[in-house]
């Protein structure tokens, strides 16, 4: 199966701040999703973006399906932007989705 | 809708006992699945099924089964606890399939601990 590597593991943001998730994908993908797990463990679904450029209020994302990864954008994060984000992707036409092993991210006041 | 639910919240075993975590979704979805998700990493496919009566294998399919009778329901059976089980179970459900560009829905999760 396919490998789903997340960067950074771990992030500290000051409320205000941006910051930039990254998933990189070891094969090519035809389905990319990226994910908000709150601190109580709700999974949430963010993006649904197999290529191109998505915008959805302060958060944005970009796929490069040609070079296996995608880009999850944060700006003027706020404490409720706290949590782990995961990317996840199916490779060929098995309905399976892959996860990543997430970014930790915490907002400070 | 109530969307994907789960039952129980929370659940102590002690080895070798079995259990079924429920699943249900009140939208029509054909597509669900279960996930487990252990402390520092993602979610990792446990058994998914593509509509009633079908289902097949994920990642981590050993000591679980699975069974689709109706497009709501979607059980997941422990039938010998082990402690390697104890984990976080989500499932999930979409409209069209995990490959589709449907949003998929996540239950709250079940909390299970093998003793």
């Amino acid at each position: 199966g396919i490998q789903v590597e997340q960067s950074p593991p771990d992030l500290i943001l000051q409320e205000g701040a941006n910051s930039t998730l990254r998933c990189n994908f070891s094969d090519s993908v035809n389905n990319l999703q990226w994910f908000h797990q709150n601190p109580w463990g709700q999974l949430i679904n963010l993006f649904y973006i197999p290529s191109g450029t998505k915008q959805n209020g302060r958060l944005s994302a970009t796929t490069v399906a040609t070079e296996r990864y995608s880009l999850l954008y944060i700006s003027s994060s706020q404490t409720t932007d706290s949590g782990v984000y995961f990317c996840a992707g199916i490779t060929g036409t098995a309905s399976k989705l892959t996860f990543g092993t997430g970014t930790r991210l915490q907002v400070t006041l | 809708n109530a969307g994907v639910t789960q039952t129980p919240k929370f659940q102590v075993l002690k080895t070798g006992q079995s259990m079924t975590l429920q699943c249900a979704q009140d939208m029509n979805h054909e597509y669900m699945s279960w996930y487990r998700q252990d402390p520092g990493m993602g979610l990792r496919l446990i058994h998914y099924s593509v509509g009633a009566g079908i289902t097949d294998q994920g990642e981590v399919p050993n000591g679980y089964n699975v069974s689709r009778s109706t497009t709501e329901d979607f059980p997941l059976r422990l039938l010998s606890a082990a402690p390697s089980q104890t984990s976080v179970y989500f499932c999930a459900s979409t409209i069209g399939g995990a490959g589709g560009t449907d949003t998929q829905y996540f239950g709250p999760g079940t909390r299970l601990t093998v003793l």
